[in-house]
């Protein structure tokens, strides 16, 4: 079975900070990570994959995410949030078990917050 | 480059009635998801749809059923609509090369009075 764990529910920053958005995972194979992120009343937009290649991941509007085997861990960064980063973020994980059969299994997902 | 579609955007029902929701793909996709998300929770598969057959489902009653039509979009059926299928209902499309990268769309929010 796989899941995610994502550490904290609320992260609040201010614009021009560093953001830090934690995520573990379990998983009986080989997984292949996203995050994706949700704006009010909108889709499900992906920001960034790890299957395996490099460890890390540079994904769009300057995110990037570290794949951590040793630690399960796979946490989103940003070196300088900005106001429009202000949305809910998902860590996911995908079985890479048998090709043709991937299903999505996502987190509860982080809120982030930024302060003017 | 149309992205991946869905129709309605919103809809009220009643206990016990029946509903359907439809999406299409992303061009050049032919297969597809679809995943419940209930207020303030991560989306959970439902069930995917691959050459007009369900491949995979999650932990849903048989009250969901689905299809796919030979164009590659997709309807999701919930008959017998329980208050806690209160939701938005995303779909989400991919294809074999793409491997588990799936496009999602804007939703269907469900509301069961």
């Amino acid at each position: 079975a796989q899941s995610v764990t994502q550490l904290d529910s609320h992260v609040s920053v201010s614009e021009g900070t560093p953001v830090l958005l934690r995520c573990n995972y379990s998983s009986s194979y080989s997984p292949s990570l996203f995050w994706y992120v949700q704006h009010p009343n909108k889709g499900l937009q992906l920001l960034l994959k790890y299957t395996s290649a490099a460890t890390l991941v540079k994904g769009i509007n300057g995110f990037e995410a570290e794949f951590k085997k040793s630690e399960t861990s796979f946490h989103l960064t940003k070196p300088s949030a900005h106001m429009s980063d202000a949305a809910e973020y998902f860590c996911v994980v995908s079985d890479r078990r048998s090709f043709g059969n991937e299903k999505l299994t996502f987190g509860t997902g982080t809120r982030l917050t930024i302060i003017p | 480059d149309a992205g991946v579609t869905q129709s309605p955007t919103h809809l009220i029902k009643t206990r016990g009635q029946q509903v359907t929701l439809r999406c299409s793909p992303k061009s050049g996709h032919d297969t597809v998801s679809w995943y419940q998300q209930a207020l303030g929770q991560g989306p959970q598969f439902i069930f995917q749809y691959y050459e007009e057959e369900e491949r995979q489902r999650g932990n849903f009653p048989d009250r969901f059923s689905g299809h796919q039509f030979p164009n590659y979009s997709s309807e999701l059926n919930v008959n017998a609509l329980l208050l806690g299928d209160s939701a938005l209902y995303l779909c989400a499309s991919s294809t074999p090369a793409g491997g588990e990268t799936q496009y999602f769309g804007p939703g269907t929010r469900l509301l069961v009075l």
